[in-house]
């Protein structure tokens, strides 16, 4: 079975761009979160979603977005970017946002994002 | 707010020996769950062991194992028989069990294993 699965794995933006990061859950998993991880830090969260619908969301300005897909897929979307943007962007998956608790989250491998 | 301090930044272990990684956190809740993970340099975030607060007896997967002080809320890794694979950046991270809770983490403590 794959794991959860992060696109592009490396990319760099310049300021003021815009950025969207892809993430399919494990088949079978219906909560998709991001997180971010920057350099030196232990990850922050950033949203959860599940059945579609945002379920949490951590301290990040509005420039931060994200979406759930029927297929339970998600995207990352953040806008005007800024040199502090610049981490790993991780997603997690799990059966439901109450199941994380029971077994953790499944990660997958990240997004390297750059902004120059 | 929930917090987690993870108070050494980098420690070392030599091949085959036992080393102890440090996490406290703050909470007034009672109920909570408590994670470490292991992120090689793959920088997937692996799961190594999971504590319910409730649960007095301390979580152990093979060579890791934990110590759960709830009241000093203190909850530190062991790893023994250290490997070379065992080498990574190690999270203590907290959760709450109500619906849609993020995962709190800590800084990080890298762990390097020597030969």
């Amino acid at each position: 079975d794959a794991g959860v699965t992060q696109s592009p794995t490396h990319l760099i933006k310049t300021r003021g761009q815009q950025v969207t990061l892809r993430c399919s859950p494990i088949s079978g998993h219906k909560s998709v979160s991001w997180y971010q991880q920057v350099l030196g830090q232990g990850p922050q969260f950033i949203f959860q979603y599940y059945e579609k619908e945002e379920r949490g969301r951590g301290n990040f300005p509005d420039r931060f977005s994200a979406r759930q897909f029927p297929n339970y897929s998600s995207e990352l979307n953040v806008n005007a970017l800024l040199l502090g943007d610049s981490a790993l962007y991780l997603c997690a998956s799990s059966f439901t946002p109450g199941q994380a608790g029971e077994n953790g989250y499944t990660f997958g491998s990240g997004t390297r994002l750059t902004v120059v | 707010a929930q917090t987690v301090t993870q108070s050494q930044p980098e420690m070392s272990v030599q091949e085959a020996e036992t080393v102890t990684l440090s996490c406290t956190y703050d909470t007034s809740e009672s109920d909570y769950y408590l994670f470490w993970y292991k992120q090689p340099p793959s920088r997937q975030m692996i799961l190594v062991i999971r504590q319910e607060a409730y649960k007095q007896q301390n979580a152990t997967e093979n060579r890791f194992s934990v110590n759960f002080q709830k009241a000093a809320k203190s909850f530190s890794l062991k790893i023994s028989d250290s490997q070379l694979g065992d080498a990574a950046m190690y999270f203590c991270a907290y959760r709450r069990p109500e619906y849609g809770n993020k995962l709190v983490f800590g800084a990080g403590t890298i762990l390097r294993v020597k030969s």
